[in-house]
């Protein structure tokens, strides 16, 4: 069973950069086959993903953040982490780290509880 | 960039049928997903591969994907079954994820 857990700060200021993390148990990831994604979610509108990365392959991201945007593995800590540039309100959002395994289209299963932040000085 | 469109809004009386579309472009070429998300709470699979259930779902929850539409049913609706729901298809021409807008259940 995987279990996935965000943590950050909860508020950043404008023009400053998100930095979040998702810590991971149950599964190393650096496991073959592992997807591991964030999706962040505005208050009162839909989800949106941000970004996906697996062990040993190249990052995907949503084309429209993909200038601001860095997902990437601690396989130290078993932590996978987020970085977003340049944040303004429109940042502020419900950040979720999710994980698949099985290939990169195979629906997510696996969710963290989420971590509000909130961008505003 | 590829678009999933869902009705806003669906109200079904306890008991009765609740159908969730969510359309897209040829969309029945893709595997399409469906989260259940509650107040608060992470979202949650309940149907994946347009059809196919998470242990755990009741049979109740069922998905079909033809043409350009996608639909979740939902049979005897509870009162615990409402939530807002999401598709999420993978479209491999771009290799990203992409969501609708959602739909909101409301159980009169």
């Amino acid at each position: 069973q995987v279990h996935l857990q965000e943590s950050g700060p909860g508020l950043v200021k404008p023009s400053e950069t998100l930095s979040l993390t998702c810590s991971v148990s149950g599964v190393s990831v650096r496991s073959d086959n592992y997807f591991w994604g964030w999706v962040r979610q505005p208050p009162g509108k839909g989800p949106e993903w941000i970004g996906t990365v697996y062990y040993s392959g190249s990052p995907m991201y949503n084309p429209s953040l993909k200038s601001r945007v860095t997902i990437s593995e601690d396989t130290s800590k078993n932590q996978i982490l987020l970085e977003v540039t340049s944040v303004t309100a429109a940042d502020t959002a419900v950040y979720y780290c999710m994980s698949h395994s099985g290939g990169k289209a195979v629906a997510p299963r696996d969710w963290g509880l989420g971590t509000l932040v909130i961008v505003s000085s | 960039s590829y678009v999933l469109t869902q009705t806003p809004s669906v109200s079904v009386a306890p008991g009765q049928t609740a159908r969730i579309t969510c359309g897209g472009d040829n969309i029945g070429y893709k595997s399409v997903h469906w989260y259940q998300q509650k107040p608060g709470q992470a979202p949650f699979l309940v149907v994946y591969d347009d059809r196919d259930r998470p242990s755990g779902i009741p049979e109740r929850f069922s998905g079909s994907n033809s043409g350009n539409t996608a639909t979740l049913t939902i049979s005897r609706v509870e009162v615990g079954d409402e939530a807002d729901y999401y598709c999420q298809v993978w479209n491999n021409s771009s290799d990203q994820w992409v969501y609708g807008g959602g739909t909101k259940l409301t159980v009169l």
